[in-house]
C-alpha cells in the first residue's frame, strides 16, 4: 500500500495563476480531507468529503474548490492563487468519521509570489 | 468559538525523563481526542485516540489522559529518547459532523542526550 500520496511536493505560483493539488489513497477510505498548515496556527480544514460525489466546506474554504469523482482521488483546486495561500497543504483520509485515525500524505509546499 | 491550546514554547528534557505535554480546549465538549506526531517536512502520524468515557490510555511508552471536567488532555512519554523529538499535535473531535478534527498548533519536544 502506498497510503496517501500527494503531488507535487513543491510548487511556486504567481498571483492569479490556478493549479490543482493531487491527492490519492489506496486504502479504500470513504473520508478524505484537505488541510493547510501555517506556522503557529496548526492544521486548518479546507474541504472534506465523506464519499464519492459528496463534499463539504471546512474552516477555510474560500479560494479553493474540490470534487470527488472516485473513492481514491480528492484533488484540491486553487482558482486564482493569492500570496495568502502560501502554505503547506496536507491531504488526509480515514476509514470513518471523527473517531478514526487519519492518514496524512507527505504534503505540498506551495509558494505564491 | 472552539479553541485548542497547546504550549507554543518548545519542551526541552533530558533523555530518560518523562515528557508531559498539555492540550487544553474551550467552548467545546469533544467525545474523542487524538494525538499525532509530526516530524519536520512530513505529515502528521496518528499515535493514540482516547474517548470521553476513558480516563487514561496507554501504548508502550505513551500515556494519554482525558479530563472532561478540566477540559484538558495530558500526553506523557516515559523514558524519553532523542528519537522522540518532534512536534506533537492534539485533535479533539465532537459527536456530530463528519470527521471534523480541530487541531492544536502543536508543541515541539526536544529530547537531549
Amino acid at each position: 500500500n502506498a497510503g496517501v500520496t500527494q503531488t507535487p511536493k513543491f510548487q511556486v505560483l504567481k498571483t492569479g495563476q490556478s493549479m490543482t493539488l493531487q491527492c490519492a489513497q489506496d486504502m479504500n477510505h470513504e473520508y478524505m480531507s484537505w488541510y493547510r498548515q501555517d506556522p503557529g496556527m496548526g492544521l486548518r480544514l479546507i474541504h472534506y468529503s465523506v464519499g464519492a460525489g459528496i463534499t463539504d466546506q471546512g474552516e477555510v474554504p474560500n479560494g479553493y474548490n474540490v470534487s470527488r469523482s472516485t473513492t481514491e482521488d480528492f484533488p484540491l483546486r486553487l482558482l486564482s492563487a493569492a500570496p495568502s495561500q502560501t502554505s503547506v497543504y496536507f491531504c488526509a483520509s480515514s476509514y470513518g468519521p471523527r473517531s478514526y485515525e487519519q492518514y496524512f500524505g507527505p504534503g505540498t509546499r506551495l509558494t505564491v509570489t | 468559538s472552539q479553541k485548542i491550546e497547546q504550549n507554543s514554547e518548545a519542551l526541552n528534557i533530558q533523555e530518560g525523563k518523562t515528557a508531559t505535554l498539555t492540550c487544553n480546549y474551550t467552548n467545546y465538549s469533544p467525545a474523542y481526542l487524538q494525538w499525532y506526531r509530526q516530524d519536520p517536512g512530513r505529515g502528521p502520524v496518528f499515535l493514540l485516540l482516547i474517548r470521553e468515557n476513558e480516563k487514561e490510555k496507554r501504548k508502550e511508552r505513551l500515556k494519554v489522559t482525558f479530563d472532561t471536567t478540566l477540559k484538558q488532555s495530558l500526553f506523557h512519554i516515559t523514558a524519553s529518547q532523542p528519537a522522540d523529538s518532534a512536534t506533537y499535535l492534539c485533535a479533539p473531535s465532537g459527536k456530530g459532523g463528519y470527521n471534523k478534527l480541530i487541531f492544536g498548533a502543536g508543541t515541539r519536544l526536544a529530547v537531549h542526550p
